[in-house]
């Protein structure tokens, strides 16, 4: 069982917005930094945010994050069937003095 | 340009040590940790780790602790992850990945593949 929890799968159709989120609790996400990796089968996950909201240099303005209390989420507009992949959401836990990442939600663009 | 170049694929039999090594370059190494992450088949990212290079100070999640060793050459800018009795569930994918703002990790290497069997 991961410490943060995401939904396993979301779906939408090319063009359309899509959101993930992850949940968490005081030690990890209430109070520190949330960030959010796309990864596809054999490639090494790539950051798309970083400090909660914050986009790494290349990520497209399509890809957004946002954080409130103990939850976070991750926001994709414009959906291309490239975005197709597993997001994962990422943080430090306080308590456990240790990463933690979610369990990882896979996107599927109809 | 920052590069984390990782060791090759390892097949190894249960009971057997293993070290894999992941090599920084393109940056201060010193500047930043360096976390491990595993990936089990068909599972999700595992936060392992991290160390960090310029004192060799650790981290480990409760997961992990007491089960792998993560150590640091800083002379040769390269990260290491240790077993000392491999078991067939350790077979995996592991990432090394360079800790970024807010920990998160910007930069990852491209992987090694263990497969531990009999």
């Amino acid at each position: 069982q991961s410490v943060l929890t995401q939904p396993p799968s979301v779906s939408a159709a090319p063009g359309q917005k899509v959101t993930i989120s992850c949940s968490g609790s005081s030690s990890n996400i209430g109070n520190n930094y949330v960030s959010w990796y796309q990864h596809l089968p054999g490639t090494a996950p790539k950051l798309l945010i970083y400090d909660n909201n914050k986009r790494p240099s290349g990520i497209p303005d399509r890809f957004s994050g946002s954080k409130s209390g103990t939850s976070a989420t991750l926001g994709i507009t414009g959906l291309q069937t490239g975005d197709e992949a597993d997001y994962y959401c990422g943080t430090w836990d306080s308590g456990l003095s240790a990463g933690v990442f979610g369990g990882g939600t896979k996107l599927t663009v109809l | 340009e920052v590069q984390l170049v990782q060791s090759g694929a390892e097949v190894k039999k249960p009971g057997e040590s293993l070290r894999i090594s992941c090599k920084g370059s393109g940056y201060s190494f010193t500047t930043f940790y360096i976390t491990w992450v595993r990936q089990m088949p068909g599972k999700g990212l595992e936060w392992m780790g991290r160390i960090d290079p310029s004192d060799s100070y650790t981290n480990y999640s409760p997961s992990f602790r007491g089960h792998v060793t993560i150590s640091v050459d800083k002379s040769i800018t390269t990260a290491y992850l240790q077993w000392s009795r491999l078991k067939a569930s350790d077979t995996a994918i592991y990432y090394c990945a360079r800790q970024y703002s807010g920990a998160s990790h910007d930069y990852w290497g491209q992987g090694t593949l263990v497969t531990v069997s009999s």
